[in-house]
């Protein structure tokens, strides 16, 4: 009931497509929905989060949208450019003290020229 | 803007020997962490610590595994006895409260067990 589900592993779009990761989370208590960007050899870096009472958020080229009915959620990068190349988490937290970040399996993406 | 500092960056030690991992979390921040990432896989929670003591842990930190915060400005991650299977990437990470959002990850440390 922990565990949070992503797909798919791997993802190859042109430069300007518009990529979609998606995840799926068991736990209802969960209540709030990051997702990061991991670059080789670095950290995971916060790209945008989401509570369950908002649909939809949008930053910049990053939008997330989430079905609470559906205990789903998605990334979408609008224009992608060869930079945002990188693996993509998302993960799920229940903002009690101190709780755990649980990670989905991670979306290696790539951006062709 | 502030970091969250690991170090080493790449460790490489023989299986049965200890090791220590360092962080130096952001300076205000209260709740600190430590992940693991086995190649090629999904980032694991280990343990979260605060006000001196562990406040969870999952079931990979078994024994072999402790925390301590020896000062105020670092964190470290000892395993007692390396194994084969602890060859993985470990992240620290910090958070201001336990309520606030955003968690700041370090760089990690590659360690590598041989």
């Amino acid at each position: 009931q922990q565990q949070v589900k992503q797909s798919p592993q791997s993802l190859i779009v042109q430069k300007g497509g518009i990529p979609i990761i998606n995840c799926a989370y068991e736990n209802t208590a969960f209540d709030y929905f990051p997702w990061y960007q991991q670059f080789p050899g670095k950290g995971p870096a916060l790209l945008i989060a989401i509570r369950p009472d908002v649909s939809e958020k949008k930053e910049g080229r990053f939008t997330i949208s989430f079905n609470k009915s559906a205990k789903q959620f998605s990334l979408h990068i609008m224009d992608s450019q060869p930079g945002d190349s990188a693996t993509y988490f998302c993960a799920a937290h229940k903002e009690t003290s101190g709780s755990r970040l649980t990670f989905g399996e991670g979306t290696q993406l790539t951006v062709n020229p | 803007e502030p970091e969250v500092t690991q170090t080493p960056s790449h460790q490489v030690t023989q299986m049965g020997q200890e090791v220590i991992l360092r962080c130096v979390p952001i300076s205000n921040h209260l709740y600190f962490y430590w992940y693991r990432q086995i190649l090629g896989q999904k980032v694991e929670f280990l343990v979260s610590f605060y006000n001196n003591e562990i406040s969870e842990k999952s079931e990979i930190f078994d024994d072999q595994f402790s925390v301590e915060r020896p000062d105020g400005s670092n964190f470290t991650l000892k395993i007692r006895s390396t194994k084969l299977e602890d060859s993985a990437m470990y992240f620290c990470a910090s958070r201001i409260t336990g309520f606030s959002l955003g968690y700041t990850f370090g760089s990690g440390t590659r360690l590598t067990v041989v």
